[in-house]
């Protein structure tokens, strides 16, 4: 059964560091992207950016370039979103999906969502 | 960066109603649309990709269309599991694939 599985939610300060994961299974993780997208309490979907497992290659949305960081283990089929210094508006939950790359890039299937909270 | 627009932005409708949701993007994306529904809680999930084909599993009251720069989805026979937040996301221009908005169906 195809599955990503994320991290449980996480409660930080204004500051800190955080890397969440997302486990895939069920499929040959090399052959698909990994995107991140974040939903703020009570507000759509913001693209992020994309990985691609098999050299790691990345990009980011502007809006997002420079302020967090997306990796990849294919060792251990897992993608990372990773911030260096949170920020209180960084409050939303976290989602990871599979980006099917050879048809129109739909994101078929998707982690449960991590809830990162940020206060202080 | 290309937009994307969505309308209506809520609906109210009854079992069993047809319902429309317009996407509008801001450069001409193909058929690079996807359509996504959103549960309460829950991840979204893709409905139609391509802009007018079915995701396996998908029931078949959801159709949709369009191509350049305008685009449908149609919900024929509104069932309850239907009310949810509804994204569409063009997937053609990087290096954002870029949400839009989301149009909200609500029981009537």
């Amino acid at each position: 059964e195809m599955q990503l599985v994320q991290t449980g939610a996480e409660v930080k300060k204004p500051g800190e560091s955080l890397r969440i994961s997302c486990t895939a299974s069920g499929y040959i993780f090399t052959a698909y992207w990994i995107a991140w997208v974040r939903q703020m309490p009570g507000k759509g979907l913001e693209w992020m950016g994309r990985i691609d497992p098999i050299d790691s290659y990345t990009e980011y949305s502007p809006s997002f370039q420079g302020h967090v960081s997306i990796s990849a283990d294919k060792s251990v089929n897992t993608a990372y979103l990773q911030w260096t210094s949170l920020k209180a508006s960084d409050t939303a939950t976290y989602f990871c999906a599979r980006v099917h790359t050879s048809s129109w890039r739909e994101h078929d299937y998707w982690g449960q969502g991590t809830l990162v909270t940020v206060s202080s | 960066d290309i937009q994307m627009t969505q309308s209506p932005s809520s609906l109210s409708a009854s079992v069993g109603d047809r319902v429309n949701i317009t996407c509008r993007a801001s450069q001409r994306i193909g058929d690079y649309l996807i359509w996504y529904r959103q549960k309460p809680g829950k991840a979204p999930q893709v409905l139609i990709y391509g802009a007018s084909r079915l995701q396996t599993g998908v029931p078949s009251r959801f159709s949709g269309s369009g191509s350049g720069t305008e685009f449908t989805l149609t919900i024929t026979n509104l069932q309850p599991e239907d009310y949810a937040v509804y994204y569409c996301q063009q997937t053609d221009i990087f290096p954002v694939l870029t949400f839009g908005p989301g149009t909200r169906v609500d029981i009537k």
